[in-house]
């Protein structure tokens, strides 16, 4: 089973709506983050949380809210979705116990909005 | 405001050859980190490097840092149609004063051709 998972894998939603897209991970890292990811752009923070009660804006969380519900799971919402919100989606983990603190990445939600 | 720009963005290889990817920052960091991204897919994560003159090597592909002149490079020796991919570097930023996000390059996108 893979470590880190997000759900939807693919959605696609019109201009407006509310959508969430959730992610777990059974790594049992304390930091998550999210991501998205757009054509020559690279990857860009959203929000991050180092734990439970901790939640701390990217470089571009307008239009986002997040929400850590337990350790293990961290949703990003977008309340009103806009065509450019569009993109490639990323949830990761990563632990500061080890020294090396890379980040784990999930498999990714491909977004379209209409 | 931490920059993190790597050159070449796209680079066509011929199998057998050697090439070098460049990951230039903007502010000091004691942490760069290297991924691969194969198309469709999530990231992966290659190198880890924590220390200035910090060497590692696997496989083909061999990672430097050189915190001084705030600059990585991932060098491939002779090239295989295998590592046809992204690669992205990233180095430890700071937003909301936190340490522990990553700031992404825009990734280089490697085509090995026979």
């Amino acid at each position: 089973d893979a470590d880190v998972t997000q759900t939807p894998r693919n959605r696609i939603t019109k201009t407006g709506k509310r959508i969430m897209l959730e992610c777990s991970q059974t790594k049992g890292h304390d930091r998550m983050y999210w991501y998205r990811q757009d054509p020559g752009l690279g990857l860009r923070l959203i929000y991050y949380s180092f734990d439970v009660k901790d939640i701390n804006k990217g470089e571009i969380s307008d239009g986002y809210s997040v929400s850590r519900q337990a350790q293990a799971k961290f949703s990003l919402s977008l309340e009103s979705a806009i065509p450019n919100q569009t993109a490639l989606y990323f949830c990761a983990t990563s632990d500061l116990r080890g020294v090396q603190e890379t980040q784990y990445f999930g498999p990714g939600t491909r977004l379209l909005v209409l | 405001e931490l920059k993190v720009e790597q050159n070449p963005l796209f680079l066509s290889m011929q199998e057998g050859k050697n090439y070098t990817i460049y990951c230039n920052y903007s502010t000091t960091s004691d942490r760069l980190y290297w991924y691969r991204q194969d198309p469709g897919k999530s990231l992966e994560s290659l190198f880890v490097l924590l220390s200035n003159g910090a060497v590692k090597q696997e496989g083909r592909l061999m990672a430097s840092l050189d915190t001084k002149a705030r600059l990585s490079t991932l060098h491939i020796t002779a090239a295989v149609h295998d590592l046809s991919a992204t690669y992205f570097c990233a180095v430890e930023g700071n937003y909301g004063g936190s340490q522990g996000n990553l700031i992404f390059g825009k990734g280089t996108k490697l085509s090995v051709k026979p």
